[in-house]
């Protein structure tokens, strides 16, 4: 059972053009995180949201937790080729670190 | 920041034999790690959490006695798939906890063949 719906689950868009991905959850989460995976590789963390309604920029990205902590969404402004990988939302709704993954976000920017 | 290690990086074997994945936290203790996997093309898939000194928690639909775990240590758990299939070939992820923050290993690709 997928906790975290994650869409769109592929994107493909020309470089300098904005993205959103969303995440969404009937529960609610004590934290989420967002992280981006390069092919053969563990994901890395790019950001944790902890408050409701929190708004946090990591230069282009912007990543905004509901206020309710159910649901998230991460911006990409004018996205450029080297933001191309997988994009995946994850949250832990235990507060123990059992961290439940969506199904991902596979990006792709042609330039 | 803290750093997670896996071993080995990637493994091909035979259908039948057992393979054994290490996953080491490098400069913190972790007295919980958590195993994953991913198949291609989707999302991590959290198979168990691995209790150090006590036995593993399995997600639903993981067999226990297919995938071993071990914490004896503060810095280490190993994942042992036994008697390995080819539908067991897989991208394996380990995890651990580190402060606020969780730290994936960077993963073992299985091959059954």
């Amino acid at each position: 059972t997928q906790l975290l719906e994650q869409s769109p689950q592929f994107l493909s868009i020309q470089e300098g053009e904005n993205l959103t991905v969303y995440c969404n959850s009937s529960s609610v989460f004590s934290s989420l995180q967002w992280y981006r995976q390069e092919p053969g590789e563990g994901p890395v963390l790019l950001v944790t949201v902890v408050t409701g309604g929190e708004v946090k920029k990591l230069k282009r990205l912007t990543f905004q937790f509901g206020d309710a902590r159910k649901d998230s969404s991460l911006h990409i402004t004018a996205a450029q080729p080297g933001d191309t990988g997988l994009y995946l939302c994850a949250g832990d709704y235990t507060g123990g670190f059992k961290t439940i993954f969506g199904a991902g976000t596979r990006l792709f920017v042609k330039a | 920041g803290a750093v997670v290690s896996q071993h080995p990086s990637w493994v091909i074997c035979k259908s039948g034999t057992s393979v054994k994945i290490e996953c080491r936290s490098l400069d913190f203790q972790a007295t919980t790690m958590f195993w994953y996997r991913q198949f291609p093309k989707q999302s991590l898939m959290l198979m168990a959490t691995s209790n150090e000194g006590s036995k593993a928690t399995y997600e639903q639909g993981v067999e226990k006695d297919k995938f071993l775990i071990n914490h004896a240590s503060l810095t280490l758990s190993t994942l042992t798939v036994t008697s390995a299939h080819p539908e067991d070939s897989s991208f394996y992820i380990c995890s651990a906890p580190g402060g606020n923050e969780q730290f994936f290993g960077p993963g073992t690709r299985l091959t059954v063949l």
